[in-house]
């Protein structure tokens, strides 16, 4: 089973809202990623986690917040987003992200969400 | 120097036809080179991959390309169908460097009857 699953599939939120993408897999990965991607371009890399500890920050806003609470389940909490933030929401796994060769990235569907 | 330049930016290739999409980087310390595949809401799906040590991969209807050298890489689609119809990135990766993909602008295929 190769299957990242993410929830919702869609949500809409207002600038004051708080709300939670959530991601899981069971294909026993160890690294976790999320993505932003915008409409017609290409997916943007936020965070990244290893072995549940977050080993990569793209410099993202701290209204974005992830959490890695176990290794199949990885979350993004959404605080005081702006209009801009509207886009695609990817999370993705890989073997570990460790490994010393290059692993194959498993995308989710992705959350589509919608900042008003 | 991160960069990793894709065209065309959108491509329409009669079926049966050949399709062509490029890409060039400038990092010479890339060392793994994915082709990623989209389809409308769906997330991107690794379609094949090179690394600079081989010139050219071929999986089904599927080649990649590669000239180290140029720094350039090609995926070339045989005997295009309509299902083949997506979006296509190519990315390249450092391997040691937390599995990062740096992916190029991508491409619009499609694919007419």
């Amino acid at each position: 089973d190769t299957e990242v699953t993410q929830t919702p599939k869609h949500l809409v939120m207002g600038m004051t809202n708080k709300k939670s993408l959530k991601c899981e897999q069971h294909m026993g990965h160890r690294a976790m990623y999320w993505y932003k991607q915008k409409a017609k371009k290409p997916p943007e890399l936020m965070f990244v986690y290893s072995y549940e500890k977050l080993s990569i920050n793209e410099s993202v806003p701290s209204r974005f917040s992830p959490e890695c609470p176990n290794s199949s389940l990885l979350n993004l909490h959404l605080h005081a987003l702006q209009p801009e933030d509207s886009a695609l929401y990817l999370c993705a796994s890989s073997l570990s992200g460790t490994s010393g060769i290059q692993e194959t990235q498993y995308f989710g569907p992705g959350t589509r969400l919608l900042v008003l | 120097q991160q960069q990793v330049k894709q065209s065309p930016q959108s491509l329409i290739v009669q079926k049966g036809g050949i399709s062509i999409i490029n890409c060039a980087y400038e990092n010479t310390a890339f060392d793994y080179f994915p082709w990623y595949q989209q389809f409308p809401g769906k997330g991107p799906a690794l379609l094949i991959a090179i690394r600079p040590d081989v010139s050219e991969k071929k999986e089904g209807r599927f080649t990649i390309s590669f000239n180290k050298s140029a720094k350039q890489f090609s995926l070339h689609i045989m005997d295009s169908q309509p299902g083949d119809s997506a979006t296509y990135f190519c990315a390249a990766s450092i391997m040691g460097g937390g599995n990062k993909l740096t992916f190029g602008t991508g491409t619009q295929l499609k694919v007419e009857l």
